[in-house]
């Protein structure tokens, strides 16, 4: 079964410090993609990254890194020196290869106050 | 070149009315994905069409709920009786390729709320 947890419901941080989302997930499959979006109180849903399951270099964006350990299945998201409009739900997600279906996560809604 | 279009964005319905949620998949995609967000949940995949083909709808309810893609026009996705438990955030997303790698491309969402 494919599963996706953030056992993170809600963070609330004040502006400038770092933040780090946590996603563990369980596949049998051995080829994967992880991904993470965005969803802003406007609504929509904001692609961020997507991993693919061979691919185990952290990745940097800004301000914005992620942490791929197939070790202990988990992709973490760490926001540095946040903002105010980094305030979002951000979902967690995985496809298994020649799998049709994303399987998202709880979401962790964040919240940076100033 | 435009993204994906879904309409309408905000929808009310009373229960027992149909509801109907359009989504036009970015130009050269062929490949539609349907996923509902009820609130404060995350995304659940509902069903998968190409053109004039329903692939895989493992995940629409068995009752009142139907989806299409016809060969010229937008997908839709039809909620016949609506009930106030199918309030929830509908997003729609287009691949292009056979594959897929997960490079979706998600619409803004239509929201429904039933009365």
């Amino acid at each position: 079964a494919q599963k996706v947890t953030q056992a993170q419901t809600e963070i609330s941080v004040v502006e400038k410090e770092d933040v780090t989302l946590d996603c563990v997930y369980e596949t049998r499959d051995t080829t994967y993609y992880l991904f993470w979006y965005k969803q802003p109180p406007s609504g929509e849903l904001v692609f961020l990254i997507r991993r693919n399951s061979f691919d185990e270099q952290n990745e940097i964006s800004g301000r914005y890194s992620w942490n791929f350990q197939k070790s202990t299945s988990s992709f973490n998201f760490t926001i540095t020196a946040s903002q105010v409009v980094d305030s979002a739900v951000y979902f967690c997600a995985l496809l298994p290869r020649g799998a049709q279906k994303l399987v998202f996560g709880q979401g962790t809604r964040l919240t940076i106050n100033p | 070149n435009a993204g994906v279009m879904q309409n309408p964005r905000h929808l009310v319905r009373r229960r027992g009315q149909e509801a109907r949620l359009r989504c036009s998949p970015m130009k050269g995609h062929s490949h539609v994905y349907w996923y509902r967000q009820l609130p404060e949940e995350g995304l659940k995949f509902m069903v998968y069409l190409q053109k004039e083909n329903i692939i895989d709808e493992s995940g629409m309810p068995k009752e009142r709920f139907s989806a299409e893609f016809p060969k010229e026009g937008p997908s839709i996705l039809r909620i016949q009786q609506v009930v106030r438990g199918d309030s929830a955030a509908y997003f729609c997303a287009s691949a292009a390729m056979t594959e897929n790698t997960g490079e979706l491309f998600f619409g803004e969402g239509s929201r429904l709320t039933v009365l």
